[in-house]
């Protein structure tokens, strides 16, 4: 696609509930990121995936929360057993390694609020 | 680990005035540094890089970053501001060999008629 597409735009959930958000990066874009943004915060990062693999997830808070790639394209980040602390905008990027230096283009975002 | 300082989190100017939004990293042999803005309710659109060669490069809209190496600063500047300019600016660095994009927490720029 044009750009960086992300579902939901806004997620409203309980406490201790599931969520899933979806990331459909640009069309033949190898890297994909996903960041959270807190109120009042820059970005931060979460998990970077390189084609289906996670090559870095160093940045996952805790084990609620997960994120896969199976088919090196769309990827889901998955967050069990919410906590209002998870309340933020999640962020996806998604950048082709031959543009060099890694330059990442974001989409607009999934908010997501935890009551 | 690689980290950013925005020094100031909210910058208020009047229109046509210039301005200059401060951003530090922590040392490191080698950097790439971006300047990213977000609008009202939008993503984060690039602003400007630098990756090497010249360091004063201009982005869009009419802004311009200098890379200062012994000074660890990568400042954005533009010499005359409109009110369409107003919104949050994030600074980010990657150190060379890691994929990973650190943001400072950002600066507010609001202008003023």
């Amino acid at each position: 696609g044009a750009g960086v597409s992300q579902t939901p735009s806004n997620k409203v959930t309980e406490k201790g509930k599931y969520v899933e958000l979806r990331c459909d990066p640009i069309s033949g874009h190898t890297a994909l990121y996903w960041y959270r943004q807190s109120l009042g915060q820059g970005p931060e990062f979460l998990i970077y995936f390189q084609g289906t693999g996670a090559a870095d997830d160093s940045g996952l808070p805790n084990d609620r929360f997960f994120a896969v790639r199976p088919e090196g394209s769309v990827s889901t980040l998955k967050i069990q057993r919410t906590e209002r602390g998870d309340s933020a905008v999640y962020l996806c990027a998604s950048s082709s390694l031959s543009s060099g230096a890694n330059v990442l283009t974001f989409g607009a975002g999934s908010r997501l609020t935890v009551l | 680990a690689q980290s950013v300082t925005q020094l100031d989190s909210q910058v208020p100017v009047f229109e046509e005035a210039p301005v200059e939004l401060r951003c530090n990293y922590s040392s490191s042999v080698s950097v790439y540094l971006f300047w990213y803005v977000q609008y009202p309710n939008q993503g984060l659109q690039l602003l400007l890089k630098y990756l090497s060669g010249s360091t004063l490069v201009k982005g869009i809209n009419g802004f311009e970053a200098e890379f200062n190496k012994s000074q660890t600063s990568f400042h954005l500047r533009k010499p005359s501001v409109h009110i369409s300019d107003t919104a949050e600016y994030f600074c980010a660095v990657r150190s060379g060999g890691s994929e990973k994009l650190v943001f400072g927490k950002g600066t507010k720029l609001t202008v003023n008629p």
